[in-house]
């Protein structure tokens, strides 16, 4: 059972690039969620998605872009990297938002922009 | 809105020390408090939560925390730490039953052999 499959794992872009870091996960969740994760700073919501077909923006959406036309996969874009978004993003699923509420997250991305 | 607040950045330890991690968080309604760990090179992996009932939780690996509402407190205990406990821990908390969950900055724990 993969759980949460993130894609690439490790990514360089020069500044301005565009790229598309894709999760996927085999469990059937409807709840999806990107996060960044920098030192000192935590883990911040990007974006996240209650279904498929459904995106919404969380605590720093400003530079991403989301997609979520099949259920099992979210997809995150960047049309044009800057270097604050070198980061180590962590893709996640829940079944619900409430009940256990519980979070299954991917093993992480790291993107450097230079 | 709402935050939450870990205390410590980095603690260390030697092993067999007792552990106690502090986390806060600003909301005063009903909340849903979770820890999460994350090994050195791995994803996050959830520890324990707690939604209601008995304020003390236990989770995996001979953690607990203890909610306490007056203080607004979520705090991670361990009685006796090993060097395998070395690791990042993240506490976290959703407001009411349908919000996203607000992570707070960390604290790293390293267990010294």
């Amino acid at each position: 059972n993969a759980g949460v499959t993130q894609t690439p794992k490790f990514r360089v872009l020069k500044t301005g690039q565009s790229m598309t870091l894709l999760c996927a996960q085999d469990m059937n969740h409807e709840y999806m969620y990107w996060y960044r994760q920098d030192p000192g700073m935590g883990l911040r919501l990007i974006h996240y998605s209650v279904g498929e077909g459904t995106t919404a923006k969380g605590e720093v959406p400003d530079g991403y872009n989301v997609s979520r036309l099949k259920k099992q996969n979210f997809l995150l874009g960047l049309e044009s990297a800057a270097p604050s978004q070198t980061s180590v993003y962590f893709c996640a699923s829940s079944r619900t938002r409430g009940d256990t509420g519980e979070l299954f997250f991917g093993e992480g991305s790291r993107l450097t922009v230079l | 809105a709402q935050s939450v607040s870990q205390h410590n950045h980095h603690v260390i330890l030697s092993e067999a020390a007792s552990l106690e991690l502090g986390c806060n968080y600003s909301y005063g309604g009903t909340v849903n408090l979770f820890w999460y760990v994350q090994y050195p090179g791995q994803h996050l992996q959830l520890l324990l939560k707690y939604f209601s009932g008995d304020p003390l939780v236990k989770g995996i690996k001979g953690f607990e925390a203890e909610f306490i509402k007056s203080k607004f407190s979520f705090n991670l205990r361990k009685p006796s730490v090993q060097w395998s406990d070395t690791a990042e821990y993240f506490c976290a908390v959703r407001q009411g039953s349908q919000g996203n969950l607000i992570f707070g900055k960390g604290t790293k724990l390293s267990v010294k052999p």
